[in-house]
């Protein structure tokens, strides 16, 4: 099934850096969302976007919806310990008879205290 | 408040043989979604069950078939497993017309052998 391209991969960053990951489609979206996933664990929603050009804010985490729909990055600042984990985006088309979200391959965040 | 729970939490199978996961929503929740996820990537849609009825299905075959009883709970039916079907299976619930306010469960982790 399709999957949306999330970079990077993973980051290995020290503990106070800030962090910087995108995710990218061929085709257009109008709600993209950012999950971080824990082991063992459901993913769990950090942030949700509706709107092209939106620019969120949640704590330390910073995301936006970009203007062509078809990409969304998401920002992490001054990353502590418990930041790691595999993060997730996840685009949707909701409206009409499409409930289903697609996601990307996650990025790895290992954070070095 | 329970969130998701999903039952087992861990199972072995033989290929060829047939399994039944379980899913109760959160409380308040009507929707119920699942999902797929190999090791190293992100979740797959499979389908989404409201008022009892599969109302989107992702592109998985027939062998992946599930119910939505009248308490909203859910369960996701594979028949004739393959190895290819292990893999770690997400139950997410929602409310209808709350556009994808996912809450997902900790999953069940399949493994065929």
């Amino acid at each position: 099934g399709q999957q949306l391209n999330q970079s990077p991969q993973s980051m290995f960053i020290q503990e106070g850096e800030d962090v910087s990951m995108n995710c990218t489609s061929s085709s257009i979206f109008n709600t993209w969302l950012w999950y971080k996933q824990d082991p063992g664990e459901g993913p769990v929603l950090l942030i949700a976007l509706y709107k092209a050009g939106e620019l969120t804010s949640n704590g330390r985490l910073t995301a936006q919806f970009g203007i062509t729909r078809k990409d969304s990055f998401l920002n992490i600042s001054a990353s502590i310990p418990s930041d790691v984990g595999i993060y997730f985006c996840a685009g949707g088309r909701s409206g009409g008879s499409n409930y289903k979200l697609t996601f990307g391959k996650g990025t790895l965040l290992t954070v070095n205290p | 408040d329970a969130g998701v729970t999903q039952s087992p939490t861990h199972l072995i199978k033989t290929r060829g043989q047939q399994v039944t996961l379980r899913c109760s929503p959160k409380s308040g929740h009507d929707t119920v979604s699942w999902y797929q996820q190999a090791l190293g990537q992100g979740p797959q849609f499979i389908f989404q069950y409201y008022e009892e009825e599969e109302r989107q299905r992702g592109n998985f075959p027939d062998r992946f078939s599930g119910h939505q009883f009248p308490n909203y709970s859910s369960e996701l039916n594979v028949n004739a497993l393959l190895l290819g079907d292990s893999a770690l299976y997400l139950c997410a619930s929602s409310v209808q017309g709350a556009d994808y306010g996912y809450t997902f469960g900790s999953g069940t982790r399949l493994t065929v052998v």
